[in-house]
Protein backbone atom coordinates (compact mmCIF):
# COMPACT_ATOMS: atom_id res chain seq x y z
CA UNK A 1 0.00 0.00 0.00
CA UNK A 2 1.55 3.59 -0.76
CA UNK A 3 2.56 5.52 2.33
CA UNK A 4 4.42 8.01 3.34
CA UNK A 5 6.41 7.06 6.44
CA UNK A 6 8.14 9.51 9.26
CA UNK A 7 10.66 8.41 11.76
CA UNK A 8 11.30 8.97 14.72
CA UNK A 9 7.39 9.88 15.84
CA UNK A 10 8.56 11.39 19.02
CA UNK A 11 12.56 12.90 19.42
CA UNK A 12 13.77 15.09 22.50
CA UNK A 13 17.01 16.59 22.28
CA UNK A 14 18.54 19.12 24.14
CA UNK A 15 19.25 23.05 22.70
CA UNK A 16 22.33 23.24 20.08
CA UNK A 17 21.93 19.24 19.55
CA UNK A 18 21.91 17.44 15.69
CA UNK A 19 18.64 15.76 15.11
CA UNK A 20 17.27 14.16 11.57
CA UNK A 21 13.72 13.57 10.91
CA UNK A 22 13.16 11.26 8.08
CA UNK A 23 10.91 10.45 5.56
CA UNK A 24 10.43 7.40 3.14
CA UNK A 25 7.72 7.61 0.33
CA UNK A 26 6.16 4.03 -1.91
CA UNK A 27 3.62 6.05 -3.66
CA UNK A 28 6.41 6.82 -6.56
CA UNK A 29 5.57 10.80 -6.32
CA UNK A 30 8.49 13.05 -7.93
CA UNK A 31 7.86 15.81 -4.96
CA UNK A 32 7.95 15.44 -0.95
CA UNK A 33 7.52 18.39 1.21
CA UNK A 34 8.55 19.49 4.93
CA UNK A 35 5.71 21.24 7.25
CA UNK A 36 5.68 22.20 10.58
CA UNK A 37 2.84 22.58 12.49
CA UNK A 38 2.07 25.37 15.03
CA UNK A 39 -1.12 26.17 16.69
CA UNK A 40 -2.17 29.67 14.89
CA UNK A 41 0.15 29.28 11.94
CA UNK A 42 -1.30 26.22 10.41
CA UNK A 43 0.79 24.45 8.56
CA UNK A 44 4.07 26.21 6.81
CA UNK A 45 6.31 24.84 3.90
CA UNK A 46 10.12 24.30 5.06
CA UNK A 47 11.66 22.60 2.31
CA UNK A 48 10.44 20.76 -0.70
CA UNK A 49 12.34 18.68 -3.50
CA UNK A 50 11.18 17.89 -7.37
CA UNK A 51 13.19 14.51 -7.30
CA UNK A 52 16.32 12.54 -6.25
CA UNK A 53 19.25 15.18 -5.38
CA UNK A 54 16.53 18.10 -6.06
CA UNK A 55 15.75 20.93 -2.88
CA UNK A 56 13.46 24.17 -3.17
CA UNK A 57 13.62 26.40 -0.21
CA UNK A 58 10.32 26.97 1.29
CA UNK A 59 8.73 29.67 3.41
CA UNK A 60 10.05 28.94 6.55
CA UNK A 61 13.70 27.32 5.96
CA UNK A 62 15.95 29.13 9.14
CA UNK A 63 17.62 26.39 10.92
CA UNK A 64 16.79 23.45 8.64
CA UNK A 65 18.55 21.87 5.53
CA UNK A 66 17.12 19.47 3.65
CA UNK A 67 18.41 16.48 1.33
CA UNK A 68 16.81 13.88 -1.04
CA UNK A 69 18.70 10.83 -1.59
CA UNK A 70 16.43 8.65 -3.63
CA UNK A 71 12.75 9.25 -5.06
CA UNK A 72 11.91 7.62 -2.08
CA UNK A 73 13.38 9.73 0.63
CA UNK A 74 13.58 13.00 1.86
CA UNK A 75 15.46 14.15 5.50
CA UNK A 76 14.99 17.39 7.17
CA UNK A 77 18.59 18.42 9.29
CA UNK A 78 18.36 20.31 12.28
CA UNK A 79 22.15 20.98 12.53
CA UNK A 80 22.12 23.09 15.70
CA UNK A 81 18.78 22.86 17.51
CA UNK A 82 16.48 25.50 19.43
CA UNK A 83 13.36 25.66 21.54
CA UNK A 84 11.83 27.18 18.71
CA UNK A 85 12.14 24.32 16.28
CA UNK A 86 9.88 22.19 19.25
CA UNK A 87 6.72 21.55 16.60
CA UNK A 88 4.81 18.72 14.95
CA UNK A 89 6.57 17.65 11.50
CA UNK A 90 5.08 16.19 8.35
CA UNK A 91 6.16 14.97 5.34
CA UNK A 92 4.42 15.01 1.98
CA UNK A 93 4.36 13.62 -1.32
CA UNK A 94 2.26 14.41 -4.40
CA UNK A 95 2.62 13.86 -8.16
CA UNK A 96 3.58 16.97 -10.59
CA UNK A 97 1.57 20.06 -9.20
CA UNK A 98 1.24 20.51 -13.15
CA UNK A 99 -1.50 18.13 -13.59
CA UNK A 100 -3.34 20.05 -11.60
CA UNK A 101 -3.94 17.62 -8.68
CA UNK A 102 -1.74 18.14 -5.83
CA UNK A 103 -3.38 16.06 -3.46
CA UNK A 104 -0.71 15.14 -1.09
CA UNK A 105 -0.26 12.36 0.86
CA UNK A 106 0.72 13.06 4.45
CA UNK A 107 2.93 11.14 7.11
CA UNK A 108 1.94 10.24 10.34
CA UNK A 109 4.31 13.35 12.01
CA UNK A 110 6.90 13.20 14.09
CA UNK A 111 6.60 15.41 17.51
CA UNK A 112 10.07 17.38 18.36
CA UNK A 113 11.14 18.46 21.38
CA UNK A 114 13.97 21.02 22.27
CA UNK A 115 14.84 21.84 25.74
CA UNK B 1 1.99 36.22 -3.06
CA UNK B 2 -1.14 34.08 -2.84
CA UNK B 3 -2.90 33.47 0.55
CA UNK B 4 -5.80 31.47 2.51
CA UNK B 5 -6.91 32.54 5.04
CA UNK B 6 -9.12 31.09 7.80
CA UNK B 7 -10.25 33.61 10.30
CA UNK B 8 -11.64 31.31 12.63
CA UNK B 9 -9.38 29.51 15.00
CA UNK B 10 -11.83 27.71 17.03
CA UNK B 11 -15.38 26.31 16.08
CA UNK B 12 -17.28 24.99 19.24
CA UNK B 13 -20.86 23.22 18.23
CA UNK B 14 -23.27 21.13 19.92
CA UNK B 15 -23.75 17.76 17.78
CA UNK B 16 -26.62 18.31 15.29
CA UNK B 17 -26.39 21.57 14.74
CA UNK B 18 -25.12 22.97 10.95
CA UNK B 19 -21.51 23.42 10.27
CA UNK B 20 -19.43 26.05 8.12
CA UNK B 21 -16.15 26.80 7.93
CA UNK B 22 -14.79 29.74 6.52
CA UNK B 23 -11.91 30.14 3.84
CA UNK B 24 -10.36 32.68 1.60
CA UNK B 25 -8.46 33.02 -0.90
CA UNK B 26 -5.87 35.47 -2.71
CA UNK B 27 -4.36 34.77 -6.17
CA UNK B 28 -3.81 36.32 -9.13
CA UNK B 29 -4.47 33.08 -11.12
CA UNK B 30 -8.12 32.21 -12.61
CA UNK B 31 -7.44 28.28 -12.69
CA UNK B 32 -6.60 27.81 -8.62
CA UNK B 33 -7.87 24.73 -7.10
CA UNK B 34 -9.06 25.14 -3.47
CA UNK B 35 -8.80 22.08 -1.23
CA UNK B 36 -9.85 21.20 2.50
CA UNK B 37 -7.77 18.82 4.47
CA UNK B 38 -8.77 17.41 7.61
CA UNK B 39 -6.99 15.93 10.63
CA UNK B 40 -7.48 13.80 13.27
CA UNK B 41 -5.59 13.72 16.38
CA UNK B 42 -3.12 11.50 16.00
CA UNK B 43 -3.85 10.73 12.65
CA UNK B 44 -2.09 11.69 9.50
CA UNK B 45 -4.16 14.72 7.61
CA UNK B 46 -6.14 14.10 4.13
CA UNK B 47 -7.81 15.45 1.92
CA UNK B 48 -11.31 15.66 2.07
CA UNK B 49 -12.83 17.50 -0.99
CA UNK B 50 -11.42 19.63 -3.77
CA UNK B 51 -12.65 21.83 -6.38
CA UNK B 52 -11.43 23.78 -9.10
CA UNK B 53 -14.70 24.77 -10.82
CA UNK B 54 -16.72 27.81 -10.15
CA UNK B 55 -20.13 27.48 -8.97
CA UNK B 56 -20.19 23.61 -8.61
CA UNK B 57 -20.72 21.96 -5.37
CA UNK B 58 -18.30 19.05 -4.38
CA UNK B 59 -19.21 16.81 -1.75
CA UNK B 60 -17.43 14.18 0.40
CA UNK B 61 -18.16 12.11 3.72
CA UNK B 62 -21.13 14.63 3.88
CA UNK B 63 -19.46 17.55 3.73
CA UNK B 64 -19.44 19.89 0.93
CA UNK B 65 -17.67 23.13 -0.85
CA UNK B 66 -18.47 25.63 -3.69
CA UNK B 67 -15.85 27.33 -5.05
CA UNK B 68 -17.06 30.51 -5.61
CA UNK B 69 -14.01 33.03 -8.03
CA UNK B 70 -16.64 36.06 -7.45
CA UNK B 71 -15.89 36.34 -3.40
CA UNK B 72 -12.99 33.91 -3.62
CA UNK B 73 -14.43 31.76 -1.29
CA UNK B 74 -14.48 28.36 -0.26
CA UNK B 75 -16.37 27.31 2.72
CA UNK B 76 -16.75 23.97 3.86
CA UNK B 77 -20.48 22.40 5.35
CA UNK B 78 -22.38 20.19 6.92
CA UNK B 79 -25.96 19.55 7.57
CA UNK B 80 -25.58 18.15 10.91
CA UNK B 81 -22.46 17.80 13.00
CA UNK B 82 -21.43 14.58 14.62
CA UNK B 83 -18.93 13.71 17.28
CA UNK B 84 -16.38 12.21 14.69
CA UNK B 85 -16.20 15.51 13.06
CA UNK B 86 -13.90 17.06 15.96
CA UNK B 87 -10.83 17.76 14.13
CA UNK B 88 -8.56 20.55 12.57
CA UNK B 89 -9.30 21.33 9.43
CA UNK B 90 -7.12 23.05 6.78
CA UNK B 91 -8.56 24.79 3.75
CA UNK B 92 -5.61 25.11 1.26
CA UNK B 93 -4.82 27.03 -2.41
CA UNK B 94 -2.99 25.34 -5.11
CA UNK B 95 -2.07 27.44 -8.72
CA UNK B 96 0.95 28.19 -11.05
CA UNK B 97 1.75 30.52 -9.17
CA UNK B 98 3.22 28.96 -6.13
CA UNK B 99 4.28 25.85 -9.03
CA UNK B 100 1.52 24.01 -7.68
CA UNK B 101 2.40 23.60 -4.00
CA UNK B 102 -0.19 23.84 -1.41
CA UNK B 103 -0.77 27.23 0.45
CA UNK B 104 -2.43 26.03 3.74
CA UNK B 105 -4.34 28.61 5.57
CA UNK B 106 -3.97 29.02 9.33
CA UNK B 107 -6.23 25.90 10.39
CA UNK B 108 -9.38 25.79 12.27
CA UNK B 109 -9.88 23.44 15.37
CA UNK B 110 -13.73 22.51 14.89
CA UNK B 111 -15.20 21.11 18.41
CA UNK B 112 -18.53 19.35 18.67
CA UNK B 113 -19.91 19.02 22.40
CA UNK B 114 -22.91 16.26 22.68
Amino acid sequence: EAAVTQSPRNKVTVTGGNVTLSCRQTNSHNYMYWYRQDTGHGLRLIHYSYGAGNLQIGDVPDGYKATRTTQEDFFLLLELASPSQTSLYFCASSHSPWTGHSDYTFGSGTRLLVI
Amino acid sequence: GDSVTQKEGLVTLTEGLPVMLNCTYQTIYSNAFLFWYVHYLNESPRLLLKSSTDNKRTEHQGFHATLHKSSSSFHLQKSSAQLSDSALYYCALSDLYNQGKLIFGQGTKLSIKP
